[in-house]
Parts: structure tokens; C-alpha cells; sequence
């Protein structure tokens, strides 16, 4: 079975310029969450994609969106980007049935973003 | 609230054991995880334990918890030059679906 695939893997772009990220989750799995990875912040948690539908989402600025299509697979947006938005960003997906389990996520490799 | 806390660096010798400890901060995580993440690399699922377990292991690895004082150690047997990477634990708080991570620990393993 395939893993979970991140495209592009590295990307350099602006300050103020726009930047669109993709996850391709594992055949099956409908959830998508999304965690950005920074030396000073570590990793920290984006959102969450279930059924096309945000489930659930972390403290960022409304620059950061995201969505899910209906074969699972889920892009994250940037806007206005910034120096401070460098960082690797990873995509995990999961079976995630509704209701309390355990629940493991799958990590892809990550998208290395370079704003200059 | 949701906070996770770690050591930042470990080091160890060769065949030695190694001992990292996390502490977290919300009662309602029903699993805890250990992560591991190699260089250029995302993160791969080590271990796992339920929150209503005090101990659990799988081969080298042995995971310990303590409920009551919220802390969680991973202890890896005979430590190989291959286990130096850095390592997260995380929880899954209530039925969010999301993992808040700690800092991460970064275990070098000296030859």
C-alpha cells in the first residue's frame, strides 16, 4: 500500500506571495490533518480535514486554509506569506472513525517551504 | 490545557539504555504516542500505549505510564547507533483527532 505523499517536497517563495501545498492520503483513509514544524515552535497542529469537512483547527492566522476533495485527498493554502512561515509542513491521514479509538496517523515526508 | 514537556538532548553509549521522559497536561488523552523522526525525514509511529495501561512493550521498546502524575517515559534496550534520531511524544486530547506534540528529545548514540 502506498504511503501518504506530499507534493511539491521543497518549495522557495516570496514574502506576500501565495503558496498551495497537496496531500494524498493512503487508499482508504479520510482524514487529513495538517502540522506545521518549526525549530523555534516544534511541530504544531493545523487542521483537520474528515469527509471534505474541517473538523478541527489549531491557532493559526486565517492565511493558513485548507480543504479536502472527495477522494480524500486535501491542499493547504497559504496567503500573504511571511518569514516566519518557513518551515516543514507535514500531512498525516488516518482511518479516523468517528467516536473515541485509537486512532494512528500516518505522516508523509513533509513540503520544506523557504519564503525569502 | 494542552501542553507537552520534554528534555531536549540525551546521550547515550552504544548497548546502553536509553530513558526519555515527557510530561502532559490533559487528563481526557485516552492514547499517548511515541514518534520518532530521522533526519529529512517525517515522523514514524513508534509505540503507543492506552491510557488506562501502566505499562506496555514491544521488544526493544518499553513504555511507562504514570496516570496520576502525567508522565510518560520510552526506554529503548540496547541502544543502536540507528535509534539516534529525535523523539516526540504526543497526545490525542479528548476526541480531537489531533496530536499536540512536545518539543522533541534528540537522542545521539555515541559508538
Amino acid at each position: 500500500k502506498a504511503g501518504v505523499t506530499q507534493t511539491p517536497r521543497y518549495l522557495i517563495k516570496t514574502r506576500g506571495q501565495q503558496v498551495t501545498l497537496s496531500c494524498s492520503p493512503i487508499s482508504g483513509h479520510r482524514s487529513v490533518s495538517w502540522y506545521q514544524q518549526t525549530p523555534g515552535q516544534g511541530l504544531q497542529f493545523l487542521f483537520e480535514y474528515f469527509s471534505e469537512t474541517q473538523r478541527n483547527k489549531g491557532n493559526f492566522p486565517g492565511r493558513f486554509s485548507g480543504r479536502q476533495f472527495s477522494n480524500s485527498r486535501s491542499e493547504m493554502n497559504v496567503s500573504t506569506l511571511e518569514l516566519g512561515d518557513s518551515a516543514l509542513y507535514l500531512c498525516a491521514s488516518s482511518l479516523r472513525v468517528a467516536g473515541v479509538g485509537y486512532n494512528e496517523q500516518f505522516f508523509g515526508p513533509g513540503t520544506r517551504l523557504t519564503v525569502l | 490545557g494542552e501542553d507537552v514537556e520534554q528534555s531536549l538532548f540525551l546521550s547515550v553509549r552504544e548497548g546502553d539504555s536509553s530513558v526519555i521522559n515527557c510530561t502532559y497536561t490533559d487528563s481526557s488523552s485516552t492514547y499517548l504516542y511515541w514518534y520518532k523522526q530521522e533526519p529529512g525525514a517525517g515522523l514514524q509511529l513508534l509505540t503507543y500505549i492506552f491510557s488506562n495501561m501502566d505499562m506496555k512493550q514491544d521488544q526493544r521498546l518499553t513504555v511507562l505510564l504514570n496516570k496520576k502524575d502525567k508522565h510518560l517515559s520510552l526506554r529503548i534496550a540496547d541502544t543502536q547507533t540507528g535509534d539516534s534520531a529525535i523523539y516526540f511524544c504526543a497526545e490525542v486530547p479528548g476526541n480531537t483527532g489531533k496530536l499536540i506534540f512536545g518539543q522533541g528529545t534528540t537522542l545521539q548514540v555515541k559508538p
